[in-house]
Parts: structure tokens; sequence; C-alpha cells
């Protein structure tokens, strides 16, 4: 697509579940990005994946959080048994290239799952 | 530890003027520096990317240099628009390999009609 696809837009679920995050990067994007932007928090890294591998995952803040990219495209954020805290935005990024090169190219960003845990 | 700061965390102007907004970083160990705006409920669009080779980026009316050695960039923004208004966010990449952006907390920009 022309942009990075984010769904669902707004998720409102009680504490204790599980949700699952969709992200849908620029086509030919093989970097995608994962970050978290909360209140008093800012912008914060969660995982990195080149192609389906995730070679940065320092930012996943518990086990509760878990991500996987198939087909070197689409990537699932998936946390389980939500908690208060979790509430956030969730931004999803793509940029090109592969291994070092894509450290000089530009991130690209979706408008993110606004989350809202009950 | 990077550590990325803006200022100021918010700017009221009228149309018309010209503005610059600050970033500063704590190390200057950096791949590169990208500014991006964010509208209210809405993603980050990115502004520009400048490499630390480089010392200023262009876009229609934005201009933005690095200092790498001194730890600060600025967005210039001239003739400014009441369209201008959103928060902007400077982010760097350490030089480490690390793939993530590091983010300051923002500059809100009103631009008064």
């Amino acid at each position: 697509g022309a942009g990075v696809s984010q769904s669902p837009s707004n998720k409102v679920t009680e504490k204790g579940k599980d949700v699952e995050l969709r992200c849908d990067p620029i086509s030919g994007h093989t970097a995608l990005y994962w970050y978290r932007q909360s209140l008093g928090q800012g912008l914060e890294f969660l995982i990195y994946f080149q192609g389906n591998s995730a070679p940065d995952k320092s930012g996943l803040p518990s086990d509760r959080f878990s991500a996987e990219r198939t087909g070197g495209s689409v990537s699932t954020l998936t946390i389980q048994r939500t908690q208060q805290e979790d509430s956030a935005v969730y931004l999803c990024a793509s940029s090109l290239g592969t291994g070092g090169v894509s450290l000089s190219q530009p991130q690209h960003f979706g408008d993110g799952t606004r989350l809202s845990i009950l | 530890k990077q550590e990325v700061t803006q200022i100021p965390a918010a700017l009221s102007v009228p149309e018309g003027e010209n503005l610059v907004l600050n970033c500063s970083f704590t190390d200057s160990a950096i791949y590169n520096l990208q500014w991006f705006r964010q509208d209210p409920g809405k993603g980050l669009t990115s502004l520009l990317l400048i490499q630390s080779s480089q010392r200023e980026q262009t876009s229609g009316r934005l201009n933005a240099s690095l200092d790498k050695s001194s730890g600060r960039s600025t967005l210039y923004i001239a003739a400014s628009q009441p369209g201008d208004s959103a928060t902007y966010l400077c982010a760097v990449r350490r030089l480490d390999s690390s793939y993530k952006l590091i983010f300051g907390s923002g500059t809100r920009l009103l631009v008064r009609p």
C-alpha cells in the first residue's frame, strides 16, 4: 500500500484479556519496528524486525509481550493478560534496506492503534 | 545512555513568523537524526533525515541543521502557517548498530491565524 497500515485503530478491552495488533508495512520495506507512545513516557522502542527475524527485542517490557512477522510483510504484536499500564498508542514503522543499510533510511510510521485497558 | 531533549515544550506564534525548534542529545555517537511531525490522534510524518556526515537538510519551508560534536539539531520553519500547528519530534539513531530511534518528548507548536 501507499503507507504503513495498522489495525484496529482503536481497541478497548478488559484487564486480563489478550489483544492482537496488526501492522502492514509499506510494500518492499524489509525493516519493521514497533514503538509505544504513552503519557509521561514518550515514544519507546519495543522490537525490530529484519525480514521475519527479530534481532532486537530489547524494548519489550515483559514476557506478556510478543511479536511475529510472516512472509517478510505483516507483523502482529500480541499482549497477553493485559494490564492497565499497557494502555497506550502502539505505533508501527517500516523502512527500506537490509542489515546496516536500513540504518541510513528514514522510518515511516502508521497512524497507530490506541489501546485502552479497562 | 542516550537522552534526547527538546526545548521549548510548547510554542505559540502568530502566522508568518519564522521559528526555530531545538533538539539536543547527550551522546554524539549517532548514525543520523530524524525530525517528525505528529498531528493529534495521528502517527508520525517524517519531515527530514540528516545523516551524521551532513550539516543540514532542506525541504520547502523547513531546514534542519545538525552539529554532532555539540549534540544539537535545530528545525527552522520559515513563514509559519496555521497548518504547521502540530507536535514536532526529533529522534536519533545510535552508532552502535542498535536499530531503534530514541525520541525527544516533542515541541507542541501552535501557529495563530
